[in-house]
């Protein structure tokens, strides 16, 4: 059974700091994983998509890496800002078929102090 | 484009009531999705629909029912609400070229 952890659980930093949160997956075998951002009271965004055939992906501040090989992904965010204090949830689709459900990271709290 | 929508958004309930919870997307998705996310188990499916007229059990489908309405509604009943009921319900749903799923902005139930 696929298994997603994400450590640390909480994460405090000083605004501007560059940062990198980290997920872990049992099962190598994945179809893709998706990083998400959940504001306190929130639904959940989409911040990005990897396919498992990708090594990364890029979108403004934000970078995700994919290494199904050891089972991680990381989140990298440049020159952090108090508006991106958040709770960032990975999320793993399992197999090599489109048609498995997502299995979900714990999350990590990350709050930027101005 | 609304993406996903949930109504309502906030609900209490007493033990033993009944109520349905409405989820909908415009982004014309085959897949759509009920989680629960409680504090300290993350998010848990609930129900989930490959496709208009088809429903599936997910990890905790016990004190619930589904029903795909049509492809762009997905509603969740609950019967005789228990307070182990009280939670945060998430609907979401996938593209079908990529798989990217995305999220409702969730209804907070509290059963009392």
């Amino acid at each position: 059974k696929q298994e997603v952890t994400q450590i640390p659980a909480a994460l405090s930093v000083p605004e501007g700091e560059n940062l990198v949160l980290n997920c872990s997956f049992t099962d190598s075998a994945i179809y893709n994983l998706q990083w998400f951002r959940q504001d306190p009271g929130k639904g959940l965004t989409s911040l990005l998509l990897i396919q498992s055939s990708q090594r990364e992906q890029t979108s403004g501040r934000l970078n995700a890496s994919l290494d199904k090989s050891s089972g991680r992904s990381t989140l990298y965010i440049a020159a952090s800002q108090p508006g991106d204090s958040a709770t960032y949830l990975c999320a793993v689709r399992p197999g090599e078929t489109s048609g498995s459900r997502l299995t979900f990271g714990e999350g990590t709290q990350l709050t930027v102090n101005p | 484009n609304a993406g996903v929508t949930q109504t309502p958004k906030f609900q209490v309930l007493k033990t033993g009531q009944s109520m349905t919870l409405q989820c909908a997307q415009d982004m014309n998705h085959n897949s759509m999705y009920w989680y629960r996310q409680d504090p300290g188990m993350g998010l848990r499916l609930i129900y989930y629909s490959a496709s208009e007229g088809t429903t599936d059990k997910g990890e905790v489908p016990n004190g619930y029912n589904v029903s795909r309405l049509n492809k762009r509604e997905f509603s969740l009943r609950l019967e005789s609400a228990a307070p182990s009921q009280t939670s945060v319900y998430f609907c979401a749903s996938r593209t079908g070229v990529i798989n990217e799923q995305f999220f409702g902005p969730g209804t907070r139930l509290t059963v009392l």
